[in-house]
């Protein structure tokens, strides 16, 4: 059974902090990996990471995949108060229908 | 560009009744459609998953339906809910082949009494 766990759960910071968020992953015939932010309704999406190493980067938001140890991480550096939400990190798990299985989610809070 | 509507936004039924919600998207052809349940615990379920019109593969045995009437509609249905089923339930899109990220609609909020 495909599988994604994230970690931590849940953290709390203050603004300025800079947080790793993690995802581990097991699924069948991996393709890619996704992150996503949920605030208060649907989630948006943030990266797709298909190859081991290579940084992808917005704004203060960075992502990196390793697919030999089957993780990757979200890193937010100097963060504000309006990254606060649940981040998502879902695999593909291959196949003609693109499905993504997630996982639980992180919920982030930065205190001012 | 691509939209994708869902409604009702939110929507309060007993337990016992039917339920159809209904998804959109405009601006694309031929999209695999998805449907997702988000509990309480902040994961998201999928539901069902359509590559066609008239195309359902279920995701997990439960109370609920799916059906894809025309290309770029998706309804998830229900003939008598539970109290189980309460929840925010997305749909989804994606381009059927060249990309695998998928684009969220704003949701459905869900509670049966």
């Amino acid at each position: 059974e495909d599988k994604v766990v994230q970690s931590p759960l849940s953290l709390v910071v203050h603004e300025g902090d800079t947080v790793t968020l993690n995802c581990s992953y097991e699924v069948t015939n991996f393709r890619s990996l996704l992150w996503y932010k949920q605030e208060k309704k649907a989630p948006t999406f943030l990266f797709m990471l298909t190859s081991s190493g290579i940084e992808k980067k917005s704004g203060r938001l960075s992502s990196i995949l390793d697919k030999k140890e089957l993780f990757s991480i979200l890193n937010i550096t100097a963060t504000q108060t309006g990254d606060s939400a649940v981040y998502l990190c879902a695999a593909n798990s291959g196949g003609s229908n693109y499905k993504l299985t997630f996982g639980k989610g992180t919920l982030l809070t930065v205190n001012p | 560009s691509q939209t994708i509507h869902q409604w009702p936004a939110t929507l309060v039924q007993p337990v016992g009744s039917p339920l159809s919600l209904e998804c959109t998207v405009e601006g694309t052809s031929n999209p695999n459609l998805y449907w997702y349940r988000q509990a309480a615990g902040r994961g998201l379920q999928l539901l069902f998953y359509s590559v066609g019109i008239g195309q359902i593969s279920s995701e997990v045995p439960q109370n609920l339906s799916a059906s894809r009437p025309q290309d770029r509609q998706f309804i998830l249905s229900s003939k008598k809910l539970l109290l189980s089923d309460s929840g925010f339930y997305l749909c989804a899109w994606s381009l059927s082949a060249l990309s695998n990220e998928q684009f969220f609609g704003p949701g459905t909020r869900l509670t049966v009494l």
